[in-house]
């Protein structure tokens, strides 16, 4: 167990509907990545937060995804309109903070896997 | 940009054998490199990481990385592979002052009986 929660752990939603997952990273640690990662491939990155700010977004990144941070803590990635390409399971990752010596390593949680119909 | 290429998507070992697994990287700066190993419907673990001290790196559940920087390579080693080592394997690059991780396609581990 790394800290680091997701909920939920899996989703099955039909094309076309909106869905949300949620990340809890660890209490301490200011900074929250999102990755997506499909079946026979690592993890791609999507998104990076440093406390409430989203600081980087990656092209994987359409329009119909959205993520936010509002309080700093936990986070959210939003999709709408799924499609089936969307189809993944979808990874937070919290690393410490820099500053305090553990800038190298990310944390990963258990991600959510979400399936498309 | 910095990247990884895992060699072999599927290695597979009988118990007791050595593990090795592939990992070649390209960075234009000096690269820190890490091992994952997933299980199945898990996130990722960390194994161990290479951050420019010692080159020979020891992980958890007795594993290993030598770092080469004339080969460009980051191979994962096991002297002696066990049942409970049959994972998704993955490693992974990041430069310092970029804020993602890239990672390998990863290296299915089986180990027969």
């Amino acid at each position: 167990d790394t800290g680091v929660s997701q909920n939920p752990r899996h989703k099955i939603t039909k094309r076309g509907q909106n869905v949300t997952f949620r990340c809890d990273p660890i209490s301490e640690h200011n900074r929250l990545y999102w990755y997506r990662q499909t079946l026979g491939q690592g993890p791609e990155f999507l998104t990076y937060f440093q406390n409430e700010a989203q600081l980087e977004k990656s092209r994987l990144l359409s329009d119909r995804f959205s993520a936010e941070r509002p309080k700093g803590s936990f986070s959210t990635l939003e999709i709408q309109r799924t499609e089936q390409g969307d189809s993944a399971m979808y990874l937070c990752a919290s690393p410490p903070d820099p500053l305090a010596g553990g800038r190298d390593t990310q944390y990963f949680g258990p991600g959510t896997r979400l399936t498309v119909l | 940009a910095q990247s990884v290429t895992q060699l072999g998507s599927h290695v597979s070992v009988s118990e007791g054998a050595l593990v090795l697994l592939r990992c070649n990287y390209s960075s234009s700066v000096p690269p820190y490199l890490f091992w994952y190993v997933q299980y199945p419907n898990q996130g990722l673990q960390l194994l161990l990481k290479y951050t420019s001290a010692a080159t020979l790196v020891k992980g958890i559940n007795g594993f290993e990385a030598e770092f080469k920087k004339s080969e460009t390579s980051f191979h994962l080693t096991k002297p002696s592979a066990h049942m409970s080592d049959a994972a998704e394997y993955f490693c992974a690059v990041m430069v310092w002052g970029n804020n993602d991780m890239r990672f390998g396609a990863g290296t299915r581990l089986t180990v027969k009986p």
